[in-house]
């Protein structure tokens, strides 16, 4: 069955950057997207982009451009998401899912708590 | 960037009764529709997509409806784990997706 294993919660300064891998099992890797998606603390879902693992095609959210890098290692099957430049309102879950072919999310990750502290 | 707005933010039902719950978008996104469904300390599950198709494993009490610009999520008789947010998202505007703000389902 497909698996998405995030990394452990991770404490961060503001300013600083975190990295954040999604390592994904029973499935083949290259044939979908990874998008990511964060949720704030008792907020909503925010669309923070997405990769292809096929080709590193990427497509970020227009308010974390600049800020945000993902990347694939296929020879591992993980992604990474990279936001750099760390404020508090960056406080967050963090997810990794796999997309179907259409855009739906049917597969998620069990969420990396980012908390970026002063 | 397609806005998705939810209605109710809150649902107070009791056990067994109907809950209907609503999705409206700020252009047509024809029939790519999704509804999640999330618990306190999970990750968001897949219920709905294509507006109207459940997910593997989705008891048939779960049902969506709707097409273009307006969206309801209906779950005919609330069971005690129903109890949840719900959010739709639309993925018409691949590659941008957009959630809805959320309904929170919470026992009258």
């Amino acid at each position: 069955q497909v698996q998405l294993v995030q990394s452990g919660a991770e404490v961060k300064k503001s300013g600083a950057s975190v990295k954040v891998s999604c390592k994904a099992s029973g499935y083949t890797f290259t044939s979908y997207y990874i998008t990511w998606v964060r949720q704030a603390p008792g907020q909503g879902l925010e669309w923070m982009g997405w990769i292809s693992a096929y080709n590193g095609n990427t497509n970020y959210a227009q308010k974390l451009q600049g800020r945000v890098t993902m990347t694939t290692d296929t020879s591992t099957s993980t992604a990474y998401m990279e936001l750099r430049s760390l404020r508090s309102d960056d406080t967050a879950v963090y997810y990794c899912t796999r997309s179907s072919d259409y855009g739906d999310l049917p597969h998620w990750g069990q969420g990396t708590l980012v908390t970026v502290s002063s | 960037e397609i806005v998705m707005t939810q209605s109710p933010a809150t649902l107070s039902v009791s056990p067994g009764e109907r809950a209907t719950l609503s999705c409206r978008a700020s252009q047509s996104v024809s029939s790519n529709l999704a509804w999640y469904q999330q618990k306190p300390g999970q990750a968001p599950r897949l219920l709905i997509y294509g507006a109207s198709t459940r997910a593997t494993g989705i008891p048939a009490r779960f049902s969506g409806s709707g097409s273009g610009t307006e969206f309801t999520l209906t779950i005919s008789s609330l069971q005690s784990e129903d109890f949840a947010v719900y959010y739709c998202q639309q993925y018409n505007n691949w590659p941008a997706l957009t959630f809805g703000g959320g309904t929170k389902v919470e026992i009258k």
